[in-house]
């Protein structure tokens, strides 16, 4: 596609429900970033795939975070037994290997 | 370790003149890029400008320029002739080339107003 497709939108669960978010990248990126915010916050680091290469996984903030990146294309961010912290919204980005990351819109994800 | 630093956590400009955003950096790694993003209130993420850290000259685009100065380490966005559509969160970022695992780090933003 032209751009970076996240979805869903929006995704509203109970707490302690799986959710799955999914990021379609820009078709040639190599590299797919997750990133979180919060309301009024800034981008907290998630997970990083650059390529073949071992992902990233520095910034997931407990094992209840996991992410693949399947065939080098479509990515998906799971979060086990959610929390109601982990309400925020879910940013997916795409970039070559050097250049600027573009963005999704976002998944706003609210566990009630 | 690479860090990205925003000092000002709130901004206001009359509208028609130019504002600064600061934006610092630290790496060890001698080749980087550096990235100012917009987020209006919609929250969508908009590259705006990319500066290399080879690069002879400043980086411009439109209404946007890049003051870096490579030796301070700062990479400050410049908005001239600012509008009331550039009310919104800027986000500068870095991204290491050959160390720290490659990935973009960004600032904590700078939320800026125009004020008509």
């Amino acid at each position: 596609g032209a751009g970076v497709s996240q979805s869903p939108s929006n995704k509203v669960t109970e707490k302690g429900k799986d959710v799955e978010l999914r990021c379609d990248p820009i078709s040639g990126h190599t590299a797919l970033y997750w990133y979180r915010q919060s309301l009024g916050q800034g981008l907290e680091f998630l997970i990083y795939f650059q390529g073949n290469s071992a992902p990233d996984k520095s910034g997931l903030p407990s094992d209840r975070f996991s992410a693949e990146r399947t065939g080098g294309s479509v990515s998906t961010l799971t979060i086990q037994r959610t929390q109601q912290e982990d309400s925020a919204v879910y940013l997916c980005a795409s970039s070559t290997s050097q250049g600027a990351g573009f963005f999704g819109q976002g998944t706003r994800l609210t566990v009630v | 370790a690479q860090k990205i630093t925003q000092t000002q956590p709130g901004m206001f400009v009359q509208e028609k003149e130019a504002v600064t955003l600061d934006c610092t950096y630290d790496t060890s790694d001698p080749s980087y890029g550096l990235f100012w993003y917009k987020q209006p209130s919609s929250g969508e993420m908009i590259f705006l400008i990319y500066q290399g850290s080879y690069d002879q000259q400043n980086a411009t685009e439109g209404r946007y320029s890049l003051n870096f100065q490579k030796a301070r380490k700062s990479a400050n966005l410049v908005i001239s002739a600012s509008q009331l559509g550039d009310s919104a969160m800027y986000f500068c970022a870095m991204r290491p080339y050959n160390t720290g695992g490659f990935k973009t780090i960004f600032g904590a933003g700078t939320r800026l107003f125009v004020k008509a």
